[in-house]
């Protein structure tokens, strides 16, 4: 198993205050990383795949960027809305012996408070 | 359309029982997977399945856990002599593509496992 860190564990932050998040990740063998939210009570959502160094992704206010050479990804987030608490997961896919394993980070928590 | 479903939502079973638990994946979802979140850690990859095979079963935490898939859609996931240690929230999810980790997942909404 490889280790995912991600970073910070938690974030408070006020309505409209922008964010950002750190994934780490081995960087060697490098295959695909995975950004996904998970809201309490609801399932994890995807947000981003990414596979190619150098990816910028975008979707509404929440963008990611990738190094695979460095290993690490950021998440950020424009203008937080309450709506954006939840916690945020990376995930990094790795070949495994006779397949593919997926190592989740522990998840950042945030809370976007009015 | 329908996601991605669990059943049960929640399970108490008595240390030493065995437990099923089911998925359901989109249709026509080839890929299916198996996670599980214990308190205070993060997800953890237990199986996957392109179609009916699971190409890589060494995620499974012990002999106790199996898993199968039938005709390509259902799975399920048994452990036996359940063990508090197994207690947790198990996360199935699908994606249309077998190239594993290319595609995003679809996540169902989890079995919360408590054993007593």
């Amino acid at each position: 198993i490889l280790n995912v860190e991600q970073s910070p564990q938690s974030l408070h932050v006020q309505e409209g205050d922008s964010t950002n998040f750190t994934c780490s990740f081995p960087s060697s063998n490098f295959y695909a990383l995975h950004w996904y939210r998970w809201e309490t009570a609801k399932s994890p959502e995807a947000l981003f795949v990414m596979t190619l160094n150098g990816d910028e992704k975008k979707k509404g206010r929440i963008s990611a960027t990738l190094n695979t050479k460095e290993g690490y990804s950021y998440l950020y987030i424009k203008g937080s809305q309450p709506e954006d608490s939840a916690t945020y997961l990376c995930a990094f896919i790795v070949p495994a012996y006779s397949g593919y394993a997926l190592n989740f980070g522990k998840g950042t928590s945030l809370l976007v408070t009015p | 359309g329908a996601g991605v479903s669990q059943s049960p939502s929640n399970k108490v079973t008595e240390k030493g029982k065995d437990v099923e638990l089911r998925c359901d994946p989109i249709s026509g979802h080839t890929a299916l997977y198996w996670y599980r979140q214990s308190l205070g850690q993060g997800l953890e990859f237990l199986i996957y399945f392109q179609g009916n095979s699971a190409p890589d079963k060494s995620g499974l935490p012990s002999d106790r856990f199996s898993a199968e898939r039938t005709g390509g859609s259902v799975s399920t996931l048994t452990i036996q002599r359940t063990q508090q240690e197994d207690s947790a929230v198990y996360l199935c999810a699908s994606s249309p593509i077998p190239r594993f980790g290319y595609y995003e997942q679809y996540f169902g909404p989890g079995t919360r496992l408590t054993v007593t």
